[in-house]
């Protein structure tokens, strides 16, 4: 079975600090058309998730730069470069060749 | 502006049926693969099935195939899930979602399906 992973699970920050969640899968999503399908998801309390990353690096509209994707093969790196107030909530990697999600990873505050 | 808008949700005993639908506006429906991803109460996504613009192309996830089908109709902007043979683990938020890339961008707001006696 295609696995992917993600941690840590629970991601304590201080505000205004940078923050790093890794997503990893058992295999490569290295697409047979040479793109990789590695999105990134953010899902707030009480709402539905919403996309922020997708192949890899590319950022949806209206998506702040603090956010950024990185990575290749297998392994993939959300980071966000000063968290502010608005960006805790869950967030989700979606492996788009298997549609797995990974386990999701809690933002909040330390 | 891009809308999905989920009902269909309710209570429902091990076993029943239940369809779901989506309706969608916005975007060119007919051009667009179409998903249903689900979320468990306190718990994470579980994609559950995607659907081709032309109704050919059709996929599971293990948890449901067999029990579950989606379908679409293009004439009137709809995405459905039929859910047959429902259990309790099937108790879950159900999100209609338009595919891009291999990826999700757009969302509905969810409705909730509880599958309990």
């Amino acid at each position: 079975d295609d696995v992917v992973t993600q941690s840590p699970l629970s991601l304590p920050v201080t505000l205004g600090q940078p923050a790093s969640i890794s997503c990893r899968s058992s295999e490569s999503l290295e697409h047979s058309d040479g793109n990789t399908y590695l999105s990134w998801f953010q899902q707030r309390p009480g709402q539905s998730p919403r996309r922020l990353i997708y192949k890899v690096s590319k950022r949806d509209s209206g998506v702040p730069d603090r956010f950024s994707g990185s990575g290749s093969g297998t392994d993939f790196t959300l980071k966000i470069s000063r968290v502010e107030a608005e960006d805790l909530g869950v967030y989700y990697c979606l492996a788009g060749t298997y549609w797995t999600f990974g386990q999701g990873t809690k933002v909040e505050i330390k | 502006d891009v809308q999905l808008v989920e009902s269909g949700g309710d209570l429902v005993q091990p076993g029943e049926s239940l369809r779901l639908s989506c309706a969608a506006s916005g975007f060119t429906f007919s051009a667009y693969w179409m998903n249903w991803v689900r979320q468990a109460p306190g718990r994470g996504l579980e994609w559950v099935a995607k659907i081709n613009p032309e109704e050919n192309e059709i996929y599971y996830a293990g948890s449901v195939k067999g029990r579950f089908t989606i379908s679409r109709d293009n004439t009137k902007n709809s995405l459905f899930l039929q859910m047959n043979g429902l259990r309790a683990d099937d108790t879950a938020i159900y999100y209609c979602t338009r595919e891009v890339w291999w990826s999700l961008d757009y969302w509905g707001q969810g409705t909730l399906v509880t599958v309990s006696s």
